[in-house]
C-alpha cells in the first residue's frame, strides 16, 4: 500500500523544546517537501528536497532544520529559535521534481505549551 | 515570490458548475498552475494541472487565458463531498529544471443541498 505517512498525527511540546516531525514515503519518489499551514494562510513552504543529501530552503526556513539521509525519510525539526511553532504541519513527495504533481501525508498538529 | 489571489469563499447549490478563479503575476510559458483540494484535517490531493489554454481530466478543468494573470478551475456538476478548500499553486521556473512554489490562501466552497 504506497504512500506518505506521518507521525505523531497530534503532537505537544513545551516552549523551548527541540521537536522532530517524520515522514516517510514508499512511492520511490525523488523528491520530498514540508509545509506548514495555519488558519486562512494556505500552506507555506519550509525547506524541500530533489535528491538524497540535497535540500533547499522555502520561504520560512528560519527556525527550522531538515535532513535527507535516505530516499524514503525527509525529517523536519522544529526548534526553539521558532518563534510561532504551533501549526499543521504537512509533508509532501513528487516523483521528480518541482514541476510534478505532489502526493501529501495526513499532516502533524503540533501544539506549543 | 509569486502572489496569488482567491476568492476566500464560495457557495453553491448541488448540480451547479463551479469556477474559482486564482489571480496571480502573469507568468511565463515555462510556468504552471496546479489545483488542490484539501478536506478538514487531511493533506491536499491533486485536482489538474497546466501551463496554457485548457486542460480537461475526468473531474474537473482548468483555464488559463493569454495574457496568463488569471486561472480558473472549473468543477462541473458539483455534490454534496465537493464540499472543501481549494488551493491553486503557482510554479515560477527559476532554472536548472526547478521551480519556486507559491500556494494560494484557499478557496472555501460549500455545497448546498
Amino acid at each position: 500500500d504506497g504512500g506518505i505517512t506521518q507521525s505523531p498525527k497530534y503532537l505537544f511540546r513545551k516552549e523551548g523544546q527541540n521537536v522532530t516531525l517524520s515522514c516517510e514515503q514508499n512511492l520511490n519518489h525523488d523528491a520530498m517537501y514540508w509545509y506548514r499551514q495555519d488558519p486562512g494562510q494556505g500552506l507555506r513552504l519550509i525547506y524541500y528536497s530533489q535528491i538524497v543529501n540535497d535540500f533547499q530552503k522555502g520561504d520560512i526556513a528560519e527556525g527550522y532544520s531538515v535532513s535527507r539521509e535516505k530516499k524514503e525519510s525527509f525529517p523536519l525539526t522544529v526548534t526553539s529559535a521558532q518563534k510561532n511553532p504551533t501549526a499543521f504541519y504537512l509533508c509532501a513527495s513528487s516523483y521528480t521534481g518541482t514541476s510534478d504533481e505532489q502526493f501529501f501525508g495526513p499532516g502533524t498538529r503540533l501544539t506549543v505549551l | 515570490l509569486a502572489k496569488t489571489t482567491q476568492p476566500i469563499s464560495m457557495d453553491s447549490y448541488e448540480g451547479q458548475e463551479v469556477n474559482i478563479t486564482c489571480s496571480h503575476n502573469n507568468i511565463a510559458t515555462n510556468d504552471y498552475i496546479t489545483w488542490y483540494q484539501q478536506f478538514p484535517s487531511q493533506g491536499p490531493r491533486f485536482i489538474i494541472q497546466g501551463y496554457k489554454t485548457k486542460v480537461t481530466n475526468e473531474v474537473a478543468s482548468l483555464f488559463i487565458p493569454a495574457d496568463r494573470k488569471s486561472s480558473t478551475l472549473s468543477l462541473p456538476r458539483v455534490s454534496l463531498s465537493d464540499t472543501a478548500v481549494y488551493y491553486c499553486l503557482v510554479g515560477i521556473y527559476s532554472g536548472a529544471g526547478s521551480y519556486q512554489l507559491t500556494f494560494g490562501k484557499g478557496t472555501k466552497l460549500s455545497v448546498i443541498p
